[in-house]
């Protein structure tokens, strides 16, 4: 079955600790998201990636790093210097060879503060 | 003005009660446009992209109206397990860039 893999659903960070969210996918696609979800708001974009080794900031990148060595994965760093890490992560991917797509997700990662 | 804005609701209505969501956007170069589905504590699910013509699945008619720059969502005979939030996505280019998620719709069935 083709999808997005997030790994893991739950996961819980002390202070000063990076943190790393992993996503993958067999879609095939060229475009990768992260999104970010606090309670009762709608998404924010973190970073996304339109091609291997390339990706663009997004709304609220501030304290998040990402990579894309491959094109099936696209994980994100949860750094130290992001003050209120607590939501809920959301990756989605796209395909970039076809106008008028929609996105498909991920099922998240919640992650929380110790 | 937010780029894509919905009526946070919450819509409380009887199961088989027809049901219908606005969604506005301001980029009038917008150019495609969908409906996700959003259940508590879940990731969005695509029910449906909308097309210029307006388009139905079932119970669910999407409609565009680029003049006056929104998008609608008609739900007919509500099912208890239509409730969910509903998100008005729009993608200013058409292509993998970014798209702009609304804050969505609350809609609470009951019996």
């Amino acid at each position: 079955d083709g999808g997005i893999t997030q790994s893991p659903k739950y996961l819980f960070r002390k202070e000063g600790q990076n943190v790393t969210l992993s996503c993958e996918q067999n879609l095939n696609h060229d475009a990768m998201y992260w999104y970010r979800q606090d309670p009762g708001q709608g998404l924010r974009l973190i970073y996304y990636s339109q091609i291997v080794n390339d990706f663009q900031k997004g709304d609220i990148a501030e304290g998040y790093s990402v990579s894309r060595e491959k094109k099936e994965s696209f994980p994100l760093t949860v750094t130290s210097a992001q003050k209120n890490p607590t939501a809920f992560y959301l990756c989605a991917s796209m395909d970039r060879g076809l106008s008028n797509q929609p996105q498909h997700f991920g099922d998240g990662t919640r992650l929380s503060i110790l | 003005r937010k780029e894509v804005e919905q009526d946070p609701g919450p819509f409380n209505v009887p199961e088989g009660a027809t049901v219908a969501f606005n969604c506005t956007y301001s980029n009038s170069a917008s150019q495609s446009f969908f409906w996700y589905r959003q259940d508590c504590r879940k990731e969005p699910k695509l029910l449906m992209s909308v097309y210029s013509s307006g388009n139905e699945d079932g119970r669910f008619t999407a409609q565009l109206n680029r003049a006056s720059q929104y998008i609608s969502l008609l739900i007919r005979d509500s099912k208890l397990s239509d409730s969910a939030t509903y998100l008005c996505v729009v993608n200013p280019t058409g292509t993998a860039s970014k798209l702009t998620f609304g804050t969505g719709t609350r809609l609470q069935v009951t019996l």
